[in-house]
C-alpha cells in the first residue's frame, strides 16, 4: 500500500529556514521520482521542485529556485524539501506525490497529506 | 511557461446529471495532459492522466479526452462525492509542470 506522509509543518519568520520531510511506504525513493508541490490558502496549486528516481536530476520552479532544495535520505526512505529565506508568500500547504511513471515523468499518482507552512512575523 | 486555464470556473449541477469541464492550453501539450480531484481538507487524487486515461480505481463515470490544446473531462452521470474542485495539469514542457486554475462543481 503506497503511503507518503508528511511532517509537520509550522509558522516560521520571515527571512527563516524550515525542513520538510516526506516518509514513503509502499514503494521506495530510490525507484521512484517525488515532487514538491504546494498550494496557497484558498488558491490553486503550484509545482515547486522535483528529485528524479535517479536521485540526480533535480527540477525547481523559478520562484523557489536557490532557496529550496530537494534531496532524499535511501536510508529512511525519505525525501525532503529544504526551505531558506522564506517569504510571507511561500505561505502555502505543502503536499510531496509521487511521480506516476519514471519514463514518462511529470504527473503525480499519490500524494502525501499536506503540510502547513506559515511564514509571519 | 505553459498557462493552463479552466472554464467554467463554477459549474452548478444536480446528482445524476452530467458534467462537462473544460480546460485550454496556451500551446499543443500534445495529450499530456492529467486531471485531478480535490476535496476540501484533502490532498488531491489523480482521476485521469495522458488525456484520455482513467488512473487505478478510477469510476468509469470519468472520462477525460482532447489533445494539443483542448481537453475536456467529462463526468457521465454525477454521484454526490463528485462535487468537488477539479484542476487541469500539464507535463508536456515544464519546469515548471503547471496547473489550471480548476473548475469548482457544485451541488444545484
Amino acid at each position: 500500500q503506497v503511503q507518503l506522509v508528511q511532517s509537520a509543518g509550522g509558522v516560521v519568520q520571515p527571512g527563516g529556514s524550515l525542513r520538510l520531510s516526506c516518509a514513503v511506504s509502499g514503494f521506495t525513493v530510490s525507484d521512484s521520482g517525488i515532487h514538491w508541490i504546494r498550494q496557497l490558502p484558498g488558491k490553486g496549486l503550484e509545482w515547486v521542485a522535483f528529485l528524479r528516481y535517479d536521485g540526480i536530476n533535480k527540477e525547481y520552479a523559478d520562484s523557489v529556485q536557490g532557496r529550496f532544495t530537494i534531496s532524499r535520505d535511501n536510508s529512511r526512505n525519505t525525501v525532503y524539501l529544504q526551505m531558506h529565506s522564506l517569504t510571507v508568500e511561500d505561505t502555502a500547504v505543502y503536499y510531496c506525490a509521487k511521480d506516476r511513471d519514471n519514463w514518462n515523468d511529470g504527473d503525480f499518482d499519490y500524494w502525501g497529506q499536506g503540510t502547513l507552512v506559515t511564514v509571519s512575523s | 511557461e505553459i498557462v493552463l486555464t479552466q472554464s467554467p470556473a463554477t459549474l452548478s449541477l444536480s446528482p445524476g446529471e452530467r458534467a462537462t469541464l473544460s480546460c485550454r492550453a496556451s500551446q499543443s501539450v500534445r495529450s499530456f495532459l492529467a486531471w485531478y480531484q480535490q476535496k476540501p481538507g484533502q490532498a488531491p487524487r489523480l482521476l485521469v492522466y495522458d488525456a484520455s486515461n482513467r488512473a487505478t480505481g478510477i469510476p468509469a463515470r470519468f472520462n477525460g479526452s482532447g489533445s494539443g490544446t483542448d481537453f475536456t473531462l467529462t463526468i457521465s452521470s454525477l454521484e454526490p462525492e463528485d462535487f468537488a474542485l477539479y484542476y487541469c495539469q500539464q507535463r508536456n514542457l515544464w519546469p515548471p509542470l503547471t496547473f489550471g486554475p480548476g473548475t469548482r462543481l457544485d451541488i444545484k
